[in-house]
């Protein structure tokens, strides 16, 4: 299998502009997670979806951002209009469903840069 | 809430040393814990596991033992070798599928 499969990986932007990223979830895996990551709040969960349906939006940080799943296999993340302080390391996870399958997968991320 | 707490690193040890990262938490219920390792420009990996009170996780030389009685977790590798270098993050699935993080800790491993 190809792992988890985000992009693009490096996305450079400036203030304002929208920004929409990617992600391609393993087959067959029913969960997938959008996390972020900086230097000062560590890695935190934006949303996850079972079943392309938004679980938990939480942890999405303001009105700025949302994510879709129109299908078991694409998932977006959307941020509009983009802040330098979104600039960060998105990651997206999958995993399986079932007891004892917990582990999540993680794709390579996308490093945005917001100017 | 749910929470995890691990060690500030940087954790700096020349080749074969010992390695301990402590891991503790704070959860409702009987979480699941995990160890995940990130190397340089890529994404998490699991490294090991546990699901229940006293289960060993173990993998490529690291262990770590589920302690209810303390709440921990710590991550332990008898020999590190310079391919051991990387961010080490402790975690914990309390069931809803969402995983809390630890900060992280990394792990310099020097020849």
């Amino acid at each position: 299998d190809a792992g988890v499969i985000q992009s693009p990986r490096h996305e450079v932007t400036e203030m304002g502009q929208e920004v929409t990223l990617r992600c391609k979830p393993i087959s067959g895996h029913d969960y997938l997670f959008w996390y972020r990551q900086t230097m000062m709040r560590g890695l935190e969960l934006l949303i996850y979806f079972n079943n392309n349906v938004p679980i938990d939006d939480s942890g999405m940080p303001e009105d700025r951002f949302s994510a879709k799943m129109p299908n078991a296999s694409f998932s977006t993340l959307k941020i509009q209009p983009s802040e330098p302080r979104d600039s960060a390391v998105y990651f997206c996870a999958s995993s399986p469903q079932g007891a004892g399958q917990e582990t999540q997968y993680f794709g390579p991320g996308t490093r945005l840069l917001v100017l | 809430g749910n929470s995890v707490t691990q060690m500030e690193g940087p954790v700096t040890l020349s080749e074969e040393a010992f390695l301990t990262i402590n891991c503790t938490y704070t959860a409702t219920g009987y979480p699941s814990l995990f160890w995940y390792v990130q190397y340089p420009g890529e994404g998490l990996q699991l490294l090991l596991k546990a699901t229940k009170a006293d289960d060993k996780g173990s993998n490529k030389g690291f262990e770590a033992t589920y302690r209810k009685e303390t709440t921990s977790f710590h991550l332990e590798k008898g020999s590190v070798q310079v391919s051991d270098s990387a961010v080490y993050f402790c975690a914990l699935d309390t069931g809803r599928r969402a995983l809390t993080f630890g900060s992280g800790t990394r792990l310099q491993v020097q020849p």
